[in-house]
């Protein structure tokens, strides 16, 4: 089945500095790509959506020049938050559309700013 | 526009009981309809799907949903609930067409399966 692998799992950042994080389709082209955050107990939250070549789309509220999404290749979507702030700390997790399952979902990655 | 709702936050069942986990939602396209479960630290994973035909949808780990259009459900169940299931479980929906492909979620329920 269609594998989508995000890295890293867990990054512990100073506030201030920046963090990538990765999410790759191992066995599928994924010509479009979502970012999600989720708060603890909470539900999935779109921040954007990216696709191949093209800038990415923005959910409303959602800064762009905070969250920086790259989808250079049709395996590959980087998300880059910049200036991390302990406010930033959250589970981020992306998935690709594509696949048998329509859309795979990475692991996850837990930010903690500190 | 379209929106889930996923009545009870907690659902609490006994080992063996049947699980029934409740999701409607709300379209003005046909939709595509999900069930995903979500371990804790971990992304989510697919139990089963709606798409087209028959509205009976078996999934993964014992789970069934059914597709009922009079009353925009898609409810999952599970015969005799384990002890690995308790997890968090969301209800999705995506445009059949247009809409950017884009998943909306249910707020989620938590399952606890007790001895």
């Amino acid at each position: 089945g269609a594998v989508v692998s995000q890295h890293p799992s867990r990054v512990i950042c100073k506030s201030g500095t920046s963090v990538k994080i990765e999410c790759r389709s191992l066995d599928f082209q994924a010509t479009t790509m979502f970012w999600y955050r989720q708060f603890p107990k909470q539900s999935l939250m779109l921040m954007a959506t990216s696709n191949e070549g093209s800038k990415a789309t923005y959910e409303q509220g959602v800064e762009k020049d905070k969250f920086l999404i790259n989808h250079a290749s049709l395996t590959l979507s980087t998300l880059t938050v910049t200036s991390a702030h302990p406010e930033d700390s959250s589970f981020y997790i992306c998935s690709a559309r594509g696949g048998t399952e329509g859309y795979t979902f990475g692991s996850g990655t837990r930010l903690t700013v500190v | 526009a379209q929106s889930v709702t996923q009545l009870g936050s907690h659902v609490s069942v006994s080992e063996g009981a049947l699980v029934l986990l409740r999701c409607n939602y709300s379209s003005s396209v046909p939709p595509y309809l999900f069930w995903y479960v979500q371990y804790p630290n971990q992304g989510l994973q697919l139990l089963l799907k709606y798409t087209t035909g028959a509205t009976l949808v078996k999934g993964i780990n014992g789970f069934e949903a059914e597709f009922k259009k009079s009353e925009t459900s898609f409810h999952l169940t599970k015969p005799s609930a384990h002890m690995s299931d308790a997890a968090e479980y969301f209800c999705a929906v995506s445009p059949l067409t247009g809409g950017g492909n884009k998943l909306t979620f249910g707020t989620g329920t938590q399952l606890k399966v007790e001895l």
